[in-house]
Protein backbone atom coordinates (compact mmCIF):
# COMPACT_ATOMS: atom_id res chain seq x y z
CA UNK A 1 0.00 0.00 0.00
CA UNK A 2 1.26 3.68 -0.67
CA UNK A 3 1.59 5.44 2.36
CA UNK A 4 1.55 9.26 2.48
CA UNK A 5 2.84 11.71 4.32
CA UNK A 6 2.24 15.12 5.30
CA UNK A 7 4.74 18.17 7.16
CA UNK A 8 4.31 19.51 9.04
CA UNK A 9 1.12 18.35 11.26
CA UNK A 10 -0.20 22.05 12.13
CA UNK A 11 1.27 25.68 11.06
CA UNK A 12 -0.07 29.11 11.74
CA UNK A 13 0.70 31.97 9.83
CA UNK A 14 -0.28 35.41 9.40
CA UNK A 15 -3.18 36.85 7.60
CA UNK A 16 -1.82 38.04 4.21
CA UNK A 17 1.23 35.73 4.42
CA UNK A 18 1.79 32.44 2.64
CA UNK A 19 1.13 28.91 3.92
CA UNK A 20 3.06 26.00 2.64
CA UNK A 21 2.10 22.51 3.13
CA UNK A 22 4.39 19.51 1.92
CA UNK A 23 3.19 15.82 0.93
CA UNK A 24 5.29 12.57 0.37
CA UNK A 25 4.29 9.71 -1.24
CA UNK A 26 5.99 6.45 -0.46
CA UNK A 27 6.53 5.20 -3.84
CA UNK A 28 5.94 7.44 -6.93
CA UNK A 29 2.19 8.59 -8.24
CA UNK A 30 3.60 9.75 -11.46
CA UNK A 31 1.64 7.60 -14.17
CA UNK A 32 4.30 7.65 -17.11
CA UNK A 33 1.85 6.77 -19.90
CA UNK A 34 -0.16 9.94 -19.62
CA UNK A 35 2.74 11.70 -17.48
CA UNK A 36 0.10 12.66 -14.70
CA UNK A 37 -0.08 12.97 -10.65
CA UNK A 38 -2.70 11.16 -8.89
CA UNK A 39 -3.05 13.51 -6.45
CA UNK A 40 -5.53 15.68 -4.80
CA UNK A 41 -5.44 17.99 -2.26
CA UNK A 42 -8.73 18.77 0.15
CA UNK A 43 -9.67 21.13 2.28
CA UNK A 44 -11.76 20.19 5.86
CA UNK A 45 -13.71 22.63 7.90
CA UNK A 46 -15.01 21.39 11.51
CA UNK A 47 -18.61 19.87 10.90
CA UNK A 48 -18.22 19.29 7.29
CA UNK A 49 -17.34 17.19 4.64
CA UNK A 50 -14.06 17.58 3.24
CA UNK A 51 -13.65 20.07 0.21
CA UNK A 52 -11.62 19.27 -3.35
CA UNK A 53 -9.06 21.98 -3.95
CA UNK A 54 -6.81 20.19 -6.37
CA UNK A 55 -6.31 17.11 -8.66
CA UNK A 56 -3.61 16.31 -10.77
CA UNK A 57 -1.56 17.34 -8.40
CA UNK A 58 -2.13 21.43 -9.89
CA UNK A 59 -5.03 21.29 -11.67
CA UNK A 60 -7.52 23.82 -9.47
CA UNK A 61 -10.79 23.05 -9.54
CA UNK A 62 -13.78 25.45 -10.32
CA UNK A 63 -14.20 28.00 -7.99
CA UNK A 64 -11.22 27.50 -5.72
CA UNK A 65 -9.68 30.73 -5.07
CA UNK A 66 -6.63 30.90 -7.13
CA UNK A 67 -4.27 31.68 -4.00
CA UNK A 68 -4.69 27.83 -4.02
CA UNK A 69 -1.48 25.91 -6.00
CA UNK A 70 -0.73 22.81 -5.97
CA UNK A 71 3.19 21.35 -7.54
CA UNK A 72 5.52 18.47 -7.59
CA UNK A 73 5.82 15.38 -9.13
CA UNK A 74 6.81 11.87 -8.53
CA UNK A 75 6.37 11.74 -4.95
CA UNK A 76 6.99 15.11 -3.57
CA UNK A 77 4.23 17.76 -3.45
CA UNK A 78 3.17 20.54 -2.06
CA UNK A 79 0.15 22.34 -1.22
CA UNK A 80 0.69 26.74 -1.51
CA UNK A 81 -1.58 29.24 -0.15
CA UNK A 82 -0.18 32.46 -1.50
CA UNK A 83 -2.13 35.04 0.94
CA UNK A 84 -3.53 33.45 3.78
CA UNK A 85 -7.09 34.08 4.57
CA UNK A 86 -9.62 34.18 7.58
CA UNK A 87 -11.26 31.51 5.90
CA UNK A 88 -8.73 28.98 4.98
CA UNK A 89 -8.12 28.06 8.82
CA UNK A 90 -9.00 24.77 7.82
CA UNK A 91 -7.44 20.72 7.94
CA UNK A 92 -5.53 20.20 4.98
CA UNK A 93 -5.49 16.61 3.44
CA UNK A 94 -3.44 15.21 0.45
CA UNK A 95 -4.81 11.68 -1.63
CA UNK A 96 -3.11 9.53 -3.64
CA UNK A 97 -5.54 7.72 -6.03
CA UNK A 98 -2.41 6.04 -7.94
CA UNK A 99 -3.33 2.21 -6.34
CA UNK A 100 -7.12 2.75 -4.60
CA UNK A 101 -6.81 5.64 -2.26
CA UNK A 102 -5.02 6.74 0.63
CA UNK A 103 -5.12 9.97 2.53
CA UNK A 104 -1.88 11.90 4.19
CA UNK A 105 -2.91 12.62 7.90
CA UNK A 106 -3.61 16.23 7.40
CA UNK A 107 -2.46 19.44 8.49
CA UNK A 108 -4.23 22.26 10.67
CA UNK A 109 -3.78 25.64 9.74
CA UNK A 110 -4.27 28.18 12.06
CA UNK A 111 -4.01 32.22 11.78
CA UNK A 112 -1.14 33.59 13.99
CA UNK B 1 -27.84 20.25 -8.12
CA UNK B 2 -25.39 17.48 -7.28
CA UNK B 3 -25.88 15.80 -3.55
CA UNK B 4 -25.13 12.80 -2.10
CA UNK B 5 -26.97 11.74 1.18
CA UNK B 6 -26.36 9.37 3.80
CA UNK B 7 -28.65 7.77 6.20
CA UNK B 8 -28.99 4.98 8.50
CA UNK B 9 -26.23 5.76 10.86
CA UNK B 10 -26.60 5.31 14.54
CA UNK B 11 -25.55 3.62 18.05
CA UNK B 12 -25.15 0.06 17.69
CA UNK B 13 -23.17 -2.48 20.01
CA UNK B 14 -20.20 -4.02 19.28
CA UNK B 15 -20.94 -7.70 17.07
CA UNK B 16 -23.57 -5.76 15.49
CA UNK B 17 -25.10 -5.16 12.20
CA UNK B 18 -25.70 -1.90 10.53
CA UNK B 19 -26.65 -0.78 6.94
CA UNK B 20 -25.67 3.09 5.18
CA UNK B 21 -27.37 4.17 2.52
CA UNK B 22 -26.52 6.95 0.13
CA UNK B 23 -28.37 8.41 -2.14
CA UNK B 24 -27.45 10.11 -5.10
CA UNK B 25 -28.72 13.14 -7.35
CA UNK B 26 -28.00 15.72 -9.76
CA UNK B 27 -25.20 13.73 -11.39
CA UNK B 28 -25.60 10.49 -13.87
CA UNK B 29 -24.21 7.97 -11.17
CA UNK B 30 -24.55 4.98 -13.08
CA UNK B 31 -21.31 6.45 -14.39
CA UNK B 32 -19.34 7.41 -11.28
CA UNK B 33 -17.21 4.60 -9.00
CA UNK B 34 -18.34 5.01 -5.71
CA UNK B 35 -16.24 5.03 -2.04
CA UNK B 36 -16.77 5.28 1.14
CA UNK B 37 -14.13 7.18 3.58
CA UNK B 38 -14.70 7.81 7.66
CA UNK B 39 -13.02 9.90 9.85
CA UNK B 40 -13.34 8.73 13.76
CA UNK B 41 -14.12 11.67 16.21
CA UNK B 42 -11.27 14.02 16.29
CA UNK B 43 -8.99 11.51 13.74
CA UNK B 44 -8.28 12.13 10.04
CA UNK B 45 -9.99 10.50 6.89
CA UNK B 46 -9.55 6.89 6.20
CA UNK B 47 -10.41 4.97 3.17
CA UNK B 48 -12.57 1.89 3.64
CA UNK B 49 -14.34 0.81 -0.07
CA UNK B 50 -15.10 1.04 -3.68
CA UNK B 51 -17.50 -0.15 -6.22
CA UNK B 52 -16.89 0.14 -10.01
CA UNK B 53 -19.57 2.15 -11.42
CA UNK B 54 -21.36 -1.02 -13.02
CA UNK B 55 -21.07 -3.00 -9.88
CA UNK B 56 -18.84 -5.71 -11.20
CA UNK B 57 -15.51 -5.05 -8.76
CA UNK B 58 -15.21 -4.10 -5.19
CA UNK B 59 -12.26 -3.06 -2.81
CA UNK B 60 -12.08 -3.11 0.68
CA UNK B 61 -9.44 -1.81 3.14
CA UNK B 62 -7.78 -4.40 5.26
CA UNK B 63 -8.99 -3.08 8.08
CA UNK B 64 -12.85 -3.58 7.19
CA UNK B 65 -12.49 -6.71 4.77
CA UNK B 66 -14.66 -9.12 5.46
CA UNK B 67 -16.82 -7.29 7.67
CA UNK B 68 -18.24 -4.57 5.27
CA UNK B 69 -19.50 -5.01 2.01
CA UNK B 70 -20.15 -2.20 -0.10
CA UNK B 71 -23.11 -2.67 -3.16
CA UNK B 72 -25.23 -0.59 -5.42
CA UNK B 73 -28.58 0.05 -7.09
CA UNK B 74 -27.93 2.18 -10.37
CA UNK B 75 -31.95 1.88 -11.15
CA UNK B 76 -32.44 3.91 -8.25
CA UNK B 77 -29.21 5.76 -7.60
CA UNK B 78 -28.39 4.47 -4.21
CA UNK B 79 -24.92 3.26 -2.71
CA UNK B 80 -24.92 0.67 0.42
CA UNK B 81 -22.58 -0.20 3.11
CA UNK B 82 -23.73 -3.50 4.69
CA UNK B 83 -21.55 -2.97 8.52
CA UNK B 84 -21.11 -6.41 10.33
CA UNK B 85 -19.35 -7.79 13.31
CA UNK B 86 -18.78 -4.41 14.25
CA UNK B 87 -16.18 -3.19 16.45
CA UNK B 88 -15.56 0.10 18.47
CA UNK B 89 -12.77 1.20 16.41
CA UNK B 90 -16.17 1.45 13.27
CA UNK B 91 -17.14 4.66 14.98
CA UNK B 92 -16.76 7.24 12.56
CA UNK B 93 -18.76 9.63 10.11
CA UNK B 94 -18.94 7.48 7.39
CA UNK B 95 -18.73 9.70 3.96
CA UNK B 96 -19.58 8.49 0.78
CA UNK B 97 -17.83 10.22 -2.60
CA UNK B 98 -18.09 9.90 -6.18
CA UNK B 99 -15.37 10.03 -8.65
CA UNK B 100 -16.36 10.29 -12.43
CA UNK B 101 -14.51 7.20 -14.05
CA UNK B 102 -11.34 4.61 -12.15
CA UNK B 103 -8.62 6.37 -10.57
CA UNK B 104 -9.75 10.03 -9.67
CA UNK B 105 -10.23 12.57 -7.20
CA UNK B 106 -13.00 12.65 -4.80
CA UNK B 107 -15.27 15.32 -6.62
CA UNK B 108 -18.55 14.80 -4.79
CA UNK B 109 -19.12 14.35 -0.75
CA UNK B 110 -21.79 13.93 1.31
CA UNK B 111 -22.22 15.03 4.82
CA UNK B 112 -21.57 12.33 6.63
CA UNK B 113 -23.81 10.03 8.98
CA UNK B 114 -22.18 9.08 12.39
CA UNK B 115 -21.75 5.71 13.66
CA UNK B 116 -20.84 4.81 16.91
CA UNK B 117 -20.00 1.41 18.09
CA UNK B 118 -20.48 0.65 21.68
CA UNK B 119 -22.12 -1.40 24.61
Amino acid sequence: DIVMTQSPDSLAVSLGERATINCKSSQSILYRSNNKNYLAWYQQKPGQPPKLLISWASTRESGVPDRFSGSGSGTDFTLTISSLQAEDVAVYYCQQYYSTVTFGPGTKVNIK
Amino acid sequence: EVQLVESGGGLVQPGGSLRLSCAASGFTFSTYWMHWVRQAPGKGLVWVSRIKSDGSSTTYSDSVKGRFTISRDNANNTLYLQMDSLRDEDTAVYYCAGVPGGNNAFYVWGQGTMVTVSS
